[in-house]
């Protein structure tokens, strides 16, 4: 079965600090990994994927994340932190044939100290 | 990427009263569609997967009967809260997938508050 664990409720970081927001996950098969960004009162909006491409992908917002198969991890970073980067931030997992639902994380909480 | 509209964005509205929230996709049509719910600061909670054309299928613990979902063409899907009580108060958060690597697009929520 999939799941997504994201380490940290809550992660804050200094603005021009770097960002690092962990997910690791459980899939069975080769999966798709995405992190989504969540701003106060909004839907999600997709930062980046991976889908077995490069496992270095390069999203919006200067963000990226490095999929690594031997660690199960997909973590997301970026190398300095802006204070519009304060949000939620969600990592999920989904698998070619499952009706494309995705699993998610619990979600981490950004915050950014000016 | 694909443009998801919602509407109402927020709505309040008295205990025992039905409520329906719409989805629509702007710019794609898509076979799949998923509605969330989000409590506050919690994650996405999957209540139910649509396929155009057919029956939806409600997460274990989602009262069919409750919440209505109508995925009445490829670019439209509505959410019915049927007698909405205080404890439905809520986010919801509706997504199409285009299919393409499982990536979903979602609406921007709607927030219902049940007096």
């Amino acid at each position: 079965a999939q799941s997504v664990t994201q380490l940290g409720s809550h992660v804050s970081v200094s603005e021009g600090a770097l960002v690092l927001l962990r997910c690791n996950y459980s899939s069975s098969v080769p999966p798709y990994l995405f992190w989504y960004v969540q701003y106060p009162n909004q839907g999600l909006q997709l930062l980046l994927k991976y889908t077995s491409a490069a496992t270095l992908v390069k999203g919006i917002n200067g963000f990226e994340a490095e999929f690594k198969k031997s660690e199960t991890s997909f973590h997301l970073t970026k190398p300095s932190a802006h204070m519009s980067d304060a949000a939620e931030y969600f990592c999920a997992v989904s698998e070619a044939g499952s009706n494309y639902q995705l699993i998610w994380g619990a979600g981490t909480k950004l915050i950014i100290k000016p | 990427g694909a443009v998801v509209s919602q509407h109402p964005s927020r709505v309040i509205c008295k205990s025992g009263t039905s409520v329906k929230i719409e989805c629509r996709s702007l710019d794609f049509q898509a076979t799949t569609m998923f509605w969330y719910r989000q409590f506050p600061k919690k994650s996405l909670m999957l209540m139910a997967t649509s396929n155009e054309g057919s029956k939806a299928t409600y997460e274990q613990g989602v009262e069919k009967d409750k919440f209505l979902i109508n995925h009445a063409s490829l670019t439209l899907s509505t959410l019915t809260v049927t007698s909405a009580h205080p404890e439905d108060s809520s986010f919801y958060i509706c997504s199409y997938s285009s299919g393409n690597n499982n990536e979903q697009f979602f609406g921007p929520g709607t927030r219902l508050t049940v007096l």
